[in-house]
């Protein structure tokens, strides 16, 4: 499978600051995700990041929150804006099975770590 | 709306044993299960994907589906403490696609 790292691993943040977290796969993938994972909760699908074209966001998610960047097949940005206590959580990058192949398996960055004070 | 469901734990077994971990869903539609085993602290680590009625081994893992019920279970024999981890149970939100809807997890303690 392939190697997803994520920059930065961990951060505490500022009220009303933005930060944005880096999704790096050693290999081109199609389908890549954001994730978030609230703290003592399970993991919850923020948007499909499409490249060349706007993320797809799951209902409760919207782009002015969440701003979403994929300019290639192996990078891809989440952008927490605004950020509020309410946003402290674990963020995960996951890729997926090139359409068509008969699988659908995700496999997950190691997540980034925010703290907002 | 669409949810999955696991025992929260913690299920406690003694080394050696067979733990099992159940999970149920709530869309007939769901066509493909996984299993993620998460460290406190890591991400989710891919262990199983079942996607057909019945029995799906690999090593000391074995899942298990039945559609006609909305169970998937997962099966570690020989249980190891390092196995102490919580256990998500996944399904696709849609049938055929890529997007998933997890459980809450199921807490597993591998006692030695």
């Amino acid at each position: 499978s392939a190697v997803i790292s994520q920059k930065p691993s961990r951060d505490i943040c500022q009220r009303g600051t933005s930060l944005t977290i880096q999704c790096q796969v050693d290999s081109q993938v199609t389908m890549m995700f954001w994730y978030r994972q609230q703290p003592g909760q399970s993991l919850t699908l923020i948007a499909t990041a499409n490249q060349g074209s706007e993320a797809t966001y799951e209902s409760g998610f919207v782009i002015d929150k969440f701003p979403i960047s994929r300019p290639n097949l192996t990078f891809s940005t989440l952008t927490v804006s605004n950020m509020s206590p309410e946003d402290s959580s674990i963020y995960l990058c996951s890729v997926g099975p090139t359409p068509g192949q008969g699988t659908y398996e995700q496999y997950f960055g190691p997540g980034t770590r925010l703290t907002v004070t | 709306q669409k949810e999955v469901e696991q025992n929260s734990g913690p299920l406690s077994v003694p080394e050696g044993a067979i733990a099992s971990l159940n999970c149920t869903y709530s869309d007939r539609g769901s066509q493909s299960f996984f299993w993620y085993r998460q460290y406190s602290g890591k991400s989710p680590e891919l262990i199983m994907s079942i996607y057909s009625n019945g029995d799906k081994e690999d090593g000391r893992f074995t899942a298990q589906l039945n559609k006609a019920s909305q169970y998937v279970s997962l099966l570690i024999r020989d249980s190891q403490p390092s196995d102490s981890a919580t256990y998500l149970c996944a399904a696709d939100l849609t049938s055929g696609t890529y997007k998933y809807i997890f459980g809450t997890g199921t807490r597993l303690k591998v006692l030695a």
